[in-house]
């Protein structure tokens, strides 16, 4: 079954950093574009970052660039989300999520999510 | 940048009935549109994609519709399993956007 499966989360303090990860399995997670998508508790779905298949291209969400950076090592099938200056805004579920095409169609959604890895930030 | 805004935010309904679902862009949009079905503590899954493209393994009584800025979801027959919430979601000029949502409720 194809699936991605998401780590890293955790309480983390105003200012500090945490890298998540994101690790596909069952597909060729190499001609893919991933996602990361996050939500905050009891809101709605907010997109964070997308990179290309080949990792050449990268995007950000304005709330997030400069802070986060998005790569990923198509060698061990894992995507990452290095965040930094962390704020209280951006405590949220988040999740990696696989472009439905591959190459550098982007347009045809989302098909696969993980279960979410959850990120706090509070002193 | 692109507005998506959905309406109603909350809907109440029955088993058996047929619920709309309406996704209004803030401009004139291509048809890169999505919907996605969240049920809690869970992740979301694709419904349908390019607007009206059903996703492979979703029931045929979730069909999509639209064009320009206005853009709909319909179920038409709610079952006990649809109760959820539902996003609309946007591509456009490597900028993805989503809805606020809308929560399907039981009556």
């Amino acid at each position: 079954q194809v699936q991605v499966v998401e780590s890293g989360g955790g309480v983390v303090q105003p200012g500090r950093s945490l890298r998540l990860s994101c690790a596909a399995s069952t597909f060729t997670f190499s001609a893919y574009g991933m996602h990361w998508v996050r939500q905050a508790p009891g809101k709605g779905l907010e997109w964070v970052s997308l990179i290309s298949y080949d990792g050449n291209n990268k995007y950000y969400a304005d709330s997030v660039k400069g802070r986060f950076t998005i790569s990923r090592d198509n060698s061990m099938n894992t995507l990452y989300l290095q965040m930094n200056s962390l704020r209280a805004e951006d405590t949220a579920v988040y999740y990696c999520a696989k472009v439905k095409y591959s190459g550098y169609e982007y347009y045809h959604g989302m098909d696969v999510w993980g279960q979410g890895t959850t990120v706090t930030v509070s002193s | 940048d692109i507005q998506m805004t959905q309406s109603p935010s909350t809907l109440s309904a029955s088993v058996g009935d047929r619920v709309t679902i309406t996704c209004r862009a803030s401009q004139r949009i291509s048809s890169w549109l999505a919907w996605y079905q969240q049920k809690p503590g869970k992740a979301p899954e694709l419904l349908i994609y390019l607007a009206s493209t059903l996703e492979s393994g979703v029931p045929s009584r979730f069909s999509g519709s639209g064009s320009g800025t206005e853009f709909t979801l319909t179920i038409s027959s709610l079952q006990p399993d649809d109760f959820a919430t539902y996003y609309c979601q946007h591509y456009e000029d490597y900028s993805w956007t989503f809805g606020q949502g809308t929560k399907v409720e039981i009556k």
